[in-house]
Order: C-alpha cells, then structure tokens, then sequence
C-alpha cells in the first residue's frame, strides 16, 4: 500500500509565527486528506485535497497539493494556541494510511 | 448526540485477559474501521468492515476478532491480551468504501486499554 512520509515530527513555534508541515510520497496520490488531533482528543477531519496543484484555505490554515500529486502541505499563520495537537496527513489507496504525524506545541 | 461512540473510554486489565470494545454510529455509514494509535501516536488501520462484511484485515494477530452484527455497530475483541496490546484503539466510520472515494473518517473518541 501507499505509505507517506510526514516531517518534521515535532514543531514549536512561537504563538503568532507561521510553520509548515509535510507530507511526501513516492508514489502518485489519488488524494490527500488532513486531520487534526488535539491532545487526548481523537482525529478530526480537516480537508481533502484531490487536484494536481490544489490550494484550499481555511482561515489561518493553507493546504497544498503539489504538482506531480506526490506531495502536501499545510501552513499555519499566527499561531494560537489553539493550534496545538497532532497534524496528520492520510492517504489512500485500498485504505486510508495516515502518516507519523507532526505534533505542534506552542510557546505563548 | 455523538455521531461514533465506543466504549469503554478505558480499560485497565491484567495480561491473559479478554476484554471487548463496542463502537456505534448514528451517521448511516455503510463502512467502519478500527484504528490503533500506538505511544508514539502513529495510527495503523486493523479492520474494516463495509455493510458488516469483513474488507480488510490487517496483518492482525488472530487475538484481535472483530464483529458486526449490523452497519451500525462495530465490535473488537481481544482474546489473551499483551503488553503490546496496550494503546488506544479508534473507531471509524465512512460513507465510502475504504479506498480512493472514502471521503472523510469519523472517528469516536477513542478506548484507551492498558494491560498490566
């Protein structure tokens, strides 16, 4: 099955700086979905991405599709904390295969 | 109401235990999943079922039985229970077949089970 690779595993960032997390596979997507964990929380959908070089936003959050359909992103601006949690993107195939995750904490 | 609940939130029990967690949905889905997510929070599908037929089965140990007495419910038992057992296990459910039309997994909000 498809397998992604998401990076970085953790990201601190100063509340009102902007990160960005990652999501790369090696082989073609179908589509790309994002999910949002909170701590003790269970995942959360956020958003699917299907077209080549699709960019959706939701409020401070920009998530990108890339080109070849190989790879994702999802930018935050001004971090709250409200932000924090575990970010994951999932892919699919015969299943949906999330990736590591990338668990964000905030310095207010 | 809450659209994938399972029970119980958590469970504590002793090695060589058998214990069971029971998952329903109110959303109409024809597909539900279980997930385990590990310390390290990495999420790995176990089954799913579609319509109460068994579509994937993931490499699980024989330990881990499944049940789905109708599209709503999704049941998961674990015979002889391990250390590596403990985690939380996730409910899901979707109105697409797993596969590339999923769509959007619901997920309940998760059994915690330690095995001591």
């Amino acid at each position: 099955g498809q397998q992604v690779m998401q990076i970085p595993q953790y990201q601190h960032v100063q509340e009102g700086e902007d990160f960005t997390t990652y999501c790369n596979s090696s082989t073609t997507l179908s589509n790309i979905q994002w999910y949002k964990q909170r701590p003790g929380g269970h995942p959360v959908f956020l958003i699917q991405l299907v077209k080549s070089g699709e960019v959706k936003k939701q409020k401070r959050l920009t998530f990108q599709f890339g080109e070849a359909k190989k790879n994702s992103s999802l930018h935050i601006t001004a971090t709250q904390t409200t932000d924090v949690g575990t970010y994951f993107c999932a892919v699919n195939d015969y299943k949906l295969s999330f990736g590591a995750g990338t668990t964000v904490t905030v310095r207010a | 109401d809450t659209a994938v609940s399972q029970t119980p939130k958590y469970l504590v029990t002793q090695m060589g235990n058998d214990k069971s967690i029971k998952c329903e949905q109110n959303l109409g889905h024809d597909t539900m999943y279980w997930y385990k997510q590990d310390s390290k929070k990495f999420l790995k599908i176990m089954f799913s079922y579609n319509n109460k037929e068994l579509i994937i089965n993931e490499t699980v140990p024989n330990r881990f039985s499944p049940k789905s007495p109708d599209k709503a419910h999704l049941n998961l038992h674990i015979n002889s229970l391990e250390l590596g057992d403990s985690a939380v296990y996730f409910c899901a459910s979707s109105q697409g077949l797993a596969g590339p039309n999923t769509g959007e997994l619901f997920f309940g909000e998760g059994s915690r089970l330690t095995v001591l």
